[in-house]
Parts: C-alpha cells; sequence; structure tokens
C-alpha cells in the first residue's frame, strides 16, 4: 500500500523549532519530488516546500523562506522539515505530499499523509 | 505570485443537484490546474489533474474544464459522499491553492 506517515509535531514556544519527518513505503520513494503542505485551524491549504528526487531542486514558499529546511533521505525513504525561529502563525497540520508523476517537481499532489499538529504557543 | 479565486465560497445543494465551482488565476496558467476534495479531519484527495484529467479511482462525476485563467470543477449529480470543501491548485508557477468552496446540504 502507497503510504506516508508524518510525525514530530507538537506543541512549542514562539522562537524555538521542530523537526517534521514522513515515512513513505510502497513506492520508488526516491523516484519522487515531494513537499509539504499545512493547514491553519479552520483555514485553506498553504503549500509550504518542495524537494526534487534528488535534492537538487529546492522551494520554499516566502512566508517560511529562511526559517523552514527541508531535506530528504532516499536510503531511508524519508523527508523532514526542519522549522526554526517558529511563530504563532505557524500552528497547523503539516502535511507531506508526493506529486503525481515520477521525476517531474511541478505537478499536482496525489498522496498525501494524515497529517501532523504544529501548536507554536507560550 | 500566481493568486487562486475560488467562487462561491460556500454552496448548498441538494443531492441529485449539478454543481459548478469556479476557480481564476491572477495570469495565465496554461492547464496546470488540480482539484482536491476535502472532508474534516481528513487530509485532501486529488479528484482533477492538469485541469480535465480524472484521477484513477474518482467517480467520472466529477468533472473539469477550462484553460488559461478560468477553470470549473463540475458535480453532475451531488451524492451524499460529495458533501466537503474543494479547493483548485496551480501549479505552473511554484504551487498555490484557492481559498476553498464549501459545499453543505440545502
Amino acid at each position: 500500500e502507497v503510504q506516508l506517515v508524518e510525525s514530530g509535531g507538537g506543541l512549542v514556544k514562539p522562537g524555538g523549532s521542530l523537526r517534521l519527518s514522513c515515512a513513505a513505503s510502497g513506492f520508488t520513494f526516491s523516484s519522487y519530488s515531494m513537499n509539504w503542505v499545512r493547514q491553519a485551524p479552520g483555514k485553506g491549504l498553504e503549500w509550504v516546500s518542495s524537494i526534487s528526487s534528488s535534492s537538487s531542486y529546492i522551494y520554499y514558499a516566502d512566508s517560511v523562506k529562511g526559517r523552514f529546511t527541508i531535506s530528504r533521505d532516499n536510503a531511508k525513504n524519508s523527508l523532514y522539515l526542519q522549522m526554526n525561529s517558529l511563530r504563532a502563525e505557524d500552528t497547523a497540520v503539516y502535511y507531506c505530499a508526493r506529486v503525481l508523476i515520477t521525476m517531474i517537481v511541478a505537478d499536482a499532489f496525489d498522496i498525501w499523509g494524515q497529517g501532523t499538529m504544529v501548536t507554536v504557543s507560550s | 505570485d500566481i493568486q487562486m479565486t475560488q467562487s462561491p465560497s460556500t454552496l448548498s445543494a441538494s443531492v441529485g443537484d449539478r454543481v459548478t465551482i469556479t476557480c481564476r488565476a491572477s495570469q495565465s496558467i496554461s492547464s496546470w490546474l488540480a482539484w482536491y476534495q476535502q472532508k474534516p479531519g481528513k487530509a485532501p484527495k486529488l479528484l482533477i489533474y492538469k485541469a480535465s484529467s480524472l484521477e484513477s479511482g474518482v467517480p467520472s462525476r466529477f468533472s473539469g474544464s477550462g484553460s488559461g485563467t478560468e477553470f470549473t470543477l463540475t458535480i453532475s449529480s451531488l451524492q451524499p459522499d460529495d458533501f466537503a470543501t474543494y479547493y483548485c491548485q496551480q501549479y505552473n508557477s511554484l504551487w498555490t491553492f484557492g481559498q476553498g468552496t464549501k459545499v453543505e446540504i440545502k
């Protein structure tokens, strides 16, 4: 079964750091670009970051640039999001998502994890 | 940055109704548009990609059309399982989602 499972969410104080993980299974992880998408409570979806299959291409939303770092370990079938200098407005459910077609960066997202909640509050 | 605007924000409809949701891009995105369905507490589900291609396993009552800056998602006959929030997403230049359209029971 094709699956993505996020972990690492929790409660953190403003200015703090958190590292999210996404474990992939059931497909050739190293062939797909991956993304992080977040959703604040009661709000819509916001794309956060993207990484190509070989980590050659990395993109960030302006709202997180300079604070968040996306990475992947193809040997471990895992995607990561290092979040530093966290703010209250970063509070959201964070989803990892796979692109539809192998070796393509700019594509729709066909497989999503269940999400992990990040709460930034003092 | 490309902005995506959906209308309406909320739509009240009955089972069996034909439903249309519109998504407009602030500049041309060719056909690089996807539609997602999201139910409360769940991850989004891909319905349509490349403006009009139906994702595998998605019922044929869902269809997408449009190109350039104006796109539509149509549900030909609304079913009880279709009450949810729908999002468009452009992937012509990075990724941007519309603000969502909630389809609720009339």
